[in-house]
Parts: C-alpha cells; sequence; structure tokens
C-alpha cells in the first residue's frame, strides 16, 4: 500500500497562472479532504468527498478554488489565477469509512505551491 | 464556530524534560472527538492519539492525553522528551457523528535540544 499520493511535489507558478494539484487516495477509502497548510494558520479545512460525491466545500475560496472527484482513484484541486497568499502546501488525505466521526486520516506528503 | 486554539507556536525543551502542549478548543456539540496529529519533517502527518471520554487518559508511544470537557482541554503530555520528539504538533476537532471534517490548531512546534 502506498499511502496517499499527492502529485507534484513542488509547483512554482506565476501570478495569475492557473495550478491543478492531484491526489490519489488509499485503495478503498472512502472519503478524500484537502487541507492547506501553512505557518500561520496551520492546517486549513478546504473541502472533502465521500464516495465521490462532495460534501462540504465550506474552506474553499469561492471565487478561485476547485475540486472534483471524477473517480473513486483520484481528487484535483484547481487554483485558477494564482495569487502570491497561495502559497502553502496543500494535503491530501483519505479515511477509510467515508468520513465519519473519529476515524483516522492518512495524509499525503503534499505539495508545495509557491506563487512568485 | 468550532475551533481549536494552541496558544504555543514553538515550545523548546532540553531532552529528558517534560512535555506538555496546550490545546483548548470550542464547540457545540457534546459527542466530539479530540485529536493530536504529528507532522515529522519530511513526512506526512500522521494520527498521535485520539480521544472522546471525558476524564479517561489515552496513551500512545509515550505520549499522553485527557480529554476534560469541563475545561475544554485535551492537552499532550510526555514525561521525559526526546531528540526524535522534534516535530510539528497538532491538536484537531471532530465536530460529532458523521462528520468527518477535522478543525485543526494553529499547530505547535517542539524542538528537543541535546
Amino acid at each position: 500500500n502506498a499511502g496517499v499520493i499527492q502529485t507534484p511535489r513542488h509547483k512554482v507558478t506565476g501570478k495569475g497562472q492557473e495550478a491543478t494539484l492531484w491526489c490519489e487516495p488509499i485503495s478503498g477509502h472512502s472519503a478524500v479532504f484537502w487541507y492547506r497548510q501553512t505557518i500561520v494558520q496551520g492546517l486549513e479545512f478546504l473541502t472533502y468527498f465521500r464516495n465521490q460525491a462532495p460534501i462540504d466545500d465550506s474552506g474553499m475560496p469561492k471565487e478561485r478554488f476547485s475540486a472534483q472527484m471524477p473517480n473513486q482513484s483520484h481528487s484535483t484541486l484547481k487554483i485558477q489565477s494564482t495569487q502570491p497568499q497561495d502559497s502553502a502546501v496543500y494535503l491530501c488525505a483519505s479515511s477509510p469509512l467515508g468520513g465519519l466521526s473519529a476515524e483516522t486520516l492518512y495524509f499525503g506528503s503534499g505539495t508545495r505551491l509557491t506563487v512568485l | 464556530g468550532d475551533s481549536v486554539t494552541q496558544k504555543e507556536g514553538l515550545v523548546t525543551l532540553t531532552e529528558g524534560l517534560p512535555v506538555m502542549l496546550n490545546c483548548t478548543y470550542q464547540t457545540i456539540y457534546s459527542n466530539a472527538f479530540l485529536f493530536w496529529y504529528v507532522h515529522y519533517l519530511n513526512e506526512s502527518p500522521r494520527l498521535l492519539l485520539k480521544s472522546s471520554t471525558d476524564n479517561k487518559r489515552t496513551e500512545h508511544q509515550g505520549f499522553h492525553a485527557t480529554l476534560h470537557k469541563s475545561s475544554s482541554s485535551f492537552h499532550l503530555q510526555k514525561s521525559s522528551a526526546q531528540l526524535s520528539d522534534s516535530a510539528l504538533y497538532y491538536c484537531a476537532l471532530s465536530e460529532g457523528y458523521n462528520q468527518g471534517k477535522l478543525i485543526f490548531g494553529q499547530g505547535t512546534k517542539l524542538s528537543i535540544k541535546p
């Protein structure tokens, strides 16, 4: 079991460009979560899916961020017109039972996004 | 809304001394779960321990924490720090049943010196 796989590990974009981040959850896991990690804010919840359906996107900046889960083996986080304040480590996590309370989240290694 | 507060951004200790990382939370849910996740450099964050039972001590890998609902606290402790404990520690809250989303605190960086 390779764990949660995130690609790319590092991404550098210019201001105004688009960035797409990829996540492959652990096989058989029903829920996928996206978090953003910064020194100031810590781990901020962005959005999550259960059995590919969007459940809660309350943490997503509405204007430029979107997430999809087209099949059970991958999810994408897309940031349009990237801004320097979007620079962060974006972490994906999966859980086995669909995001029920008290489940362990299994995190990937993250994608470090740098917007110049 | 629900929130988790970790007041210390950085804790620096000498090896062998006791560790205590503070975590307080706010929630309207009586059946909330509290978690500690640890993030070592160049690794992925992973679960250290969790609890939902009031006043019960939970232990794992030498660390322990007790959920105190009366004071909304879930402090992480260890009797003797080791160099290998240096990492970023996050306290997190799950709001209740059928709510998989975790609300994390800002994190505390623990640095252990020889």
